[in-house]
């Protein structure tokens, strides 16, 4: 499959325990953040958003939390399972600096069976 | 279905030869973009459009070229390749340049420049 990153940190859990992946954001004026997943040889995909006067927002099986005193969000997956193992990124877009979209590196989630 | 389609999903050329990787998106979206994945440096803006006619550099733009006549189309062309160049190639589309809208990204074209 495609490497999409040879240095990122990664993240080992077991088949059915909850993952949390963390993210540090780096623009204080970004008001909307966004998890993606990208899996071996795919683009990626949008999983769940989160806007700035928001802390906490929930999906199917998935929770976003956003602290923005820390600009820190993070992403909970409950019961993981093997098709979460992916590279996961975080993304804001900040209001100022042309919108310009700002990912992170990325973390690397392996899912054992 | 919506989405984003790249094409070709890979390619082999050689130094100097002229390529152009195809996108199309079928969401009316006004805004898309061109990003390269390369290992250890995540994903960096090549180019993007905010609608028709309307292009701007992105990060990393030396080498590259796009053009955006058409609303559903954005290709990106490399007029001549350099090995640096090989990476993994993403295009993708939201709706407009501000506000909450996520990207939606193409399948990934993989380039290699020999």
């Amino acid at each position: 499959g495609e490497s999409v990153g040879l240095h990122l940190p990664t993240l080992s859990v077991q088949e059915g325990d909850n993952s949390i992946i963390n993210c540090a954001y780096s623009n204080s004026a970004s008001d909307y953040f966004i998890w993606y997943k990208q899996e071996s040889g795919k683009g990626p995909q949008f999983i769940i958003d989160i806007r700035s006067n928001m802390d906490k927002r929930q999906g199917q099986r998935v929770t976003v939390l956003l602290n923005k005193t820390v600009k820190h969000l993070s992403l909970q997956i409950a019961a993981t399972q093997p098709g979460d193992s992916a590279v996961y990124f975080c993304a804001e877009n900040p209001l100022t600096g042309g919108f310009k979209t700002i990912f992170g590196a990325g973390t690397r989630l392996f899912v054992k069976a | 279905e919506a989405q984003v389609t790249q094409n070709p999903r890979y390619l082999i050329t050689v130094t100097g030869k002229k390529l152009t990787v195809t996108c199309s998106q079928n969401m009316n979206h006004e805004y898309m973009s061109w990003y390269r994945q390369d290992p250890g440096l995540g994903l960096r803006q090549i180019y993007y459009s905010m609608n028709v006619e309307v292009t701007d550099k992105g990060d990393v733009p030396e080498g590259y070229k796009v053009s955006r006549k058409e609303k559903r189309n954005f290709p990106l062309i490399l007029e001549s390749p350099s090995p640096n160049q090989t990476s993994l190639y993403f295009c993708a589309s939201r709706p407009r340049m501000g506000g909450d809208y996520g990207y939606t990204f193409g399948s990934g074209t993989r380039l290699t420049v020999v």
